[in-house]
């Protein structure tokens, strides 16, 4: 039982380009997000999902996409990143006990 | 998004000292509240999840209240240990269909030895 999983850890990238962050998690959770995490400012929730094929967006969703095609897959997609996006990103999921388990995060910085 | 405040936003510890910290969010459409701890280099862990008024929780030396009423929590650490630095965060949620949480900026807690 791996928990929460997310690929890659660490991640530069320039200004423009895109890329997809991985979330996967193997404990039948239905409900699954992103967050991210900058200094001062606490976690804030950027897209979830509470099922395959249900998404919708959190507090800061602009310049970032998401889909659910499977209940253990949650991607996140940078369009065309820009330096405003250099943060810690964290994927969670949680079940019926109101608990989030989150994965150990990817630090993204754009140049 | 609710307004979630924590206070202090870090406090020092000396090592066998107990402390305590505040986590205030608004009172209305309140369901539950969440604290996390989260550790240097890992990832967010859950604390407690409390949902009633005056509830309170504990886990070892750790300890937290609920007052829904006036919208706050307190979190107690009794005996402070160098293991118990962290950063300490409380969300609140609306609803049990609503997972959603919106975190305060935490308490980052330090414990001298």
């Amino acid at each position: 039982n791996a928990g929460v999983t997310q690929t890659p850890k660490f991640q530069v990238l320039k200004t423009g380009q895109s890329m997809t962050l991985q979330c996967a998690q193997d404990m039948n959770h239905e409900y699954m997000s992103w967050y991210r995490q900058d200094p001062g400012m606490g976690l804030r929730l950027i897209h979830y999902s509470v099922g395959a094929g249900i998404t919708d967006q959190g507090e800061v969703p602009n310049g970032y996409n998401v889909s659910r095609s499977t209940t253990e897959d949650f991607p996140l997609r940078l369009l065309s990143a820009a330096p405003s996006q250099t943060s810690v990103y964290f994927c969670a999921s949680q079940g019926s006990s109101y608990e989030q388990y989150f994965g150990p995060g990817t630090r993204l910085t754009v140049t | 998004i609710l307004n979630v405040e924590q206070s202090p936003q870090s406090l020092h510890v000396q090592e066998g000292d107990s402390t305590n910290f505040t986590c205030s969010f608004p009172s209305s459409n309140f369901y539950a509240l969440h604290w996390y701890r989260w550790e240097t280099a890992k990832s967010p862990e859950a604390l407690f999840v409390m949902t009633l008024n005056g509830d309170e929780k504990k886990k070892g030396r750790i300890s937290a209240t609920l007052n829904t009423k006036e919208g706050y929590s307190y979190l107690y650490i009794k005996g402070s240990q160098p293991e118990d630095s962290a950063t300490y965060l409380c969300a609140p949620s609306l609803s049990s269909n609503d997972y959603k949480l919106s975190f305060g900026a935490g308490t980052t807690v330090t414990v001298r030895a």
